[in-house]
């Protein structure tokens, strides 16, 4: 069975604090994960990518997430939140087991950004 | 990165009509696509799974005749609710990669919002 659960479904930071948006999955084997944003009304961009190279990864807009087997976690942080980061962030996994031909959600977190 | 068209944005329609939504790879062969369905403030839950030239693969509880898709082309799939009621009113997302595999993310559309009044 896999899952990927968002501990966080609003977290609200002050503009030039770090974000940390946690996200814990449960998959068989080692899957490949993702971090997708939305805004509000439009589809989704990718911001990065783990497929078992590196295991700490970076995406666009400062963003970069590490992947801790021993801890099953993909978190995805920021050293200095925008404004414009201010949007719906979605965890992604895709198990090995389905030949990494199915994406399953999280639930999803909501970033705040407070001027 | 790669780019996925969806048409329409928005459309409203009435109840007991269908409606067509189109998902189009516009500068990649897509061999796989996938729908998505999105309530309002709630994560993308995976309707089906196409693969170019086969039936679709649907999710646990999503019926098959009430949301027909097709996948006919590596550039072309849509998906058809039929006898649409209110209830499937809801913002539906596709998506779509071009190889399977461990390091290809889905790129996707923007949404399709559907009102069925």
């Amino acid at each position: 069975a896999q899952s990927v659960t968002q501990l966080d479904s609003h977290v609200s930071v002050s503009e030039g604090t770090p974000v940390l948006l946690r996200c814990n999955y449960s998959s068989s084997y080692s899957p490949s994960l993702f971090w997708y944003v939305q805004h509000p009304n439009k589809g989704l961009q990718l911001l990065l990518k783990y497929t078992s190279a590196a295991t700490l990864v970076k995406g666009i807009n400062g963003f970069e997430a590490e992947f801790k087997k021993s801890e099953t976690s993909f978190h995805l942080t920021k050293p200095s939140a925008h404004m414009s980061d201010a949007a719906e962030y979605f965890c992604v996994v895709t198990p090995r087991e389905h030949n990494f031909n199915k994406f399953y959600f999280g639930s999803g977190t909501k970033l705040n950004v407070k001027p | 990165g790669a780019v996925v068209s969806q048409h329409p944005s928005r459309v409203i329609c009435k109840s007991g009509t269908s409606v067509k939504i189109e998902c189009r790879s516009l500068d990649f062969q897509a061999t796989t696509m996938f729908w998505y369905r999105q309530f309002p403030k709630q994560s993308l839950m995976l309707m089906a799974t196409s693969n170019e030239g086969s039936k679709a693969t649907y999710e646990q509880g999503v019926e098959k005749d009430k949301f027909l898709i097709n996948h006919a082309s590596l550039t072309l799939s849509t998906l058809t609710v039929t006898s649409a009621h209110p209830e499937d009113s809801s913002f539906y997302i596709c998506s779509a990669r071009d190889v399977v595999g461990m390091n290809t993310e889905a790129f996707f559309g923007q949404g399709t919002r559907l009102t069925v009044v």
